[in-house]
């Protein structure tokens, strides 16, 4: 079974604009992971918060976490035609197995 | 070169047929994984390594069977390919999580079952 849920499932915007996705996970997780999926290819790994942070930024990228609510989003600022892909929340207990737990993804098209 | 291989990248096979989905890495890593990509449904796991002697199942390992040959191949077999066994196939592998959390894709075999 899928570890989260994303939200919302597809999402369209204007060049310029912002976009926001959330995720919720179900359990207790050492780590919650962002990642960008192109055309359905390779992942590519944006960023990672640990469940001891409340947020992240990476360039264009913000990341938050609330425990309590078991969800977390994923702000992009001033999106770019480029930015257009699939991004998918991943969640880690940690320990000896360290596997990822996906969500479903949300459809991210940012129009020129 | 990339740090994950897999190889093939793309494959159609017959119903019926056996199959091998390969991986190499360079990371250095000891654990390594099989996920499974269908449209609107993320990514599942399909196998996980520690290390050569130590492979556990994921969520979805049934109609599947793993080698981890040495500390940089992992290999997914499908003894008899179904139809509903199309999808994108990753391997990934991973530090121990305790540090950077370096968990690094490659990138997919698209396999089709006709």
């Amino acid at each position: 079974s899928q570890q989260g849920e994303e939200d919302p499932q597809a999402l369209s915007i204007q060049e310029g604009e912002n976009a926001t996705m959330n995720c919720s996970y179900k359990t207790s997780i050492n780590n919650l992971q962002w990642y960008r999926q192109n055309s359905g290819r390779g992942l590519v790994h944006l960023i990672l918060i640990r469940s001891n942070e409340r947020e992240k930024h990476s360039g264009r990228l913000r990341v938050t976490l609330d425990t309590s609510k078991k969800s977390s989003s994923l702000l992009i600022t001033a999106s770019r035609a480029a930015d257009t892909a699939s991004y998918f929340c991943a969640t880690s207990r940690g320990g000896a197995t360290n596997k990822l737990i996906f969500g479903t993804g949300t459809l991210l098209a940012v129009q020129p | 070169d990339a740090d994950v291989t897999q190889t093939p990248r793309n494959r159609i096979t017959k119903t019926g047929k056996r199959i091998m989905l390969e991986c190499s890495q360079t990371k250095g890593h000891d654990r390594m994984y099989w996920y499974r990509q269908d449209p609107g449904l993320g990514l599942r796991l399909i196998y996980y390594s520690f290390d050569v002697k130590d492979i556990n199942k994921g969520e979805i390992s049934d109609g599947y069977s793993v080698s981890r040959q040495a500390q940089a191949k992992f290999s997914l077999s499908l003894e008899s390919a179904i139809p509903n066994q199309t999808a994108l196939y990753f391997c990934a592998t991973s530090d121990d999580g305790t540090g950077i959390n370096d968990y690094t894709f490659g990138s997919g075999t698209r396999l089709t079952v006709v």
